[in-house]
């Protein structure tokens, strides 16, 4: 596609239950990353994958949080149990490597409001 | 707390105004890019400026990083009432590595 994709938009969900967020990269970026952004603040970095390395989780906040890449294509991030606190807006994004280069640049997805009752 | 930090937070002006913002890091890194964001939901992507330039243009935008200082700034001229949204600096560390942003400068153009 165009540009990176996320679905849902919104998401409205009880405290305790489990939500699966979608990404969708541009296509043939092998870099994919999940990003937090609490309201007024800034983007917490979450999680990063590139290739078939392993993912650099080391930014989720606690084991409520996964995510999985099929190949280099979609995502899913998955938070288990939610929590209040949870509420935010989850962005994604994506980066091309060319010969092992990265072009550093990271194209955002517009996001998934996700909002903990 | 996070690697980027913006100064100031908020900034108001008259269109056609100059708006600079400031960006300052701690650690090391391999670049530094200027992001947007119009009402809370996708960035779009500004400029990215490595550790080895200087200063770097793009149309209205002149962002300068002085890595001695471990900072940055980001200059709009001319401004006008499009350029309303929050402006986020974010470091990389190794090539294509996660970004660190910092928490926004909020930037109001008054027609």
């Amino acid at each position: 596609g165009a540009g990176v994709s996320q679905s849902p938009s919104n998401k409205v969900t009880e405290k305790g239950k489990d939500v699966e967020l979608r990404c969708d990269p541009i296509s043939g970026h092998t870099a994919l990353y999940w990003y937090r952004q609490r309201l007024g603040q800034g983007l917490e970095f979450l999680i990063y994958f590139q290739g078939n390395s392993a993912p650099d989780k080391s930014g989720l906040p606690s084991d409520r949080f996964s995510a999985e890449r099929t190949g280099e294509s979609v995502s899913t991030l998955t938070i288990q149990r939610t929590q209040q606190e949870d509420s935010a807006v989850y962005l994604c994004a994506s980066s091309s490597w060319t010969s092992g280069v990265s072009t550093d640049t990271q194209y955002f997805g517009p996001g998934t409001r996700l909002t903990v009752l | 707390s996070q690697q980027g930090e913006e100064d100031p937070q908020a900034l108001s002006i008259q269109e056609g105004e100059n708006a600079t913002m400031n960006c300052s890091y701690k650690t090391s890194i391999n670049n530094l890019q200027w992001y947007r964001q119009n009402s809370g939901r996708g960035l779009v992507h500004l400029i990215l400026i490595r550790s080895n330039e200087r200063e770097k243009h793009s149309g209205r935008l002149r962002v300068t990083l002085d890595t001695s200082k471990k900072s940055s700034s980001l200059l709009i001229t001319a401004s006008r009432a499009a350029d309303t949204a929050s402006y986020f600096c974010a470091t990389g560390g190794a090539a294509g590595n996660k970004l660190t942003f910092g928490g926004g400068t909020r930037v109001l153009v008054k027609p």
